[in-house]
């Protein structure tokens, strides 16, 4: 079965900082999809990156950029130039690729506080 | 372009009554999705739908709940005779085509159960 672990239940950066979320996941997959969702107070669910499996090449949106180490399954999230506006829950999302397995699996989440 | 709508937002119950929960996929998508969030946890899955089908319903509970999606109108998730172990904020998302598709979420429906 999927396991999708965040071992960091809280965290806080300086407004303006740089600050990373771990994420880790267990697969005997070779072709997946790996998401970082962000959930405000408002609990809108809101799609921040993806990354595929067999891109070797880190995603990046803007201020937000992953590191993806496959054979350590580990996707982390860094966000540079923290705004008060990035605080929230974050979410870490595991989903196969295989036709017809298309829900996602979700870690328990990373409280993320944004100090002025 | 309207994105994926729930209605309600907030719906109270009584324990041994039934919930109804509704999902509109944004328009031209034709994937469903439920998940459950229960308080300080991560979203659990519940359910896949397709118009008329479902494909899977390996995170349903095996008594009480239902889902449909049927060829004109929105989903419907259904909890009979809920119980408090219910109180939950329930998301549908939706997805245009299949596996590679990202899944937009709704602003989910938070049920409590009295």
């Amino acid at each position: 079965a999927q396991t999708v672990t965040q071992s960091q239940p809280e965290m806080s950066v300086q407004e303006a900082e740089t600050v990373t979320l771990s994420c880790t996941y267990d697969t005997s997959e070779s072709d997946y999809y790996l998401f970082w969702y962000k959930q405000p107070p408002s609990r809108q669910m809101i799609l921040v990156i993806r990354q595929e499996a067999y891109k070797q090449q880190n995603a990046t949106e803007n201020r937000f950029s992953v590191n993806f180490q496959k054979a350590a399954k580990s996707f982390s999230l860094k966000i540079s130039d923290s705004q008060l506006g990035d605080a929230a829950m974050y979410f870490c999302a595991y989903r196969r690729s295989r036709t017809g397995a298309n829900n996602l699996f979700f870690g328990t989440g990373t409280r993320l506080t944004v100090i002025p | 372009n309207a994105g994926v709508m729930q209605n309600p937002r907030h719906l109270v119950r009584r324990r041994g009554q039934e919930a109804r929960l509704r999902c509109s996929p944004m328009k031209g998508h034709s994937h469903v999705y439920w998940y459950r969030q229960l308080p300080e946890e991560g979203l659990k899955f519940m359910v896949y739908l397709q118009k008329e089908n479902i494909i899977d319903e390996s995170g349903m509970p095996k008594e009480r709940f239902s889902a449909e999606f049927p060829k004109e109108g929105p989903s419907i998730l259904r909890i009979q005779q809920v119980v408090r172990g219910d109180s939950a904020a329930y998301f549908c998302a939706s997805s245009r085509f299949g596996t590679a598709d990202e899944q937009f979420f709704g602003p989910g429906t938070r049920l409590t159960v009295l």
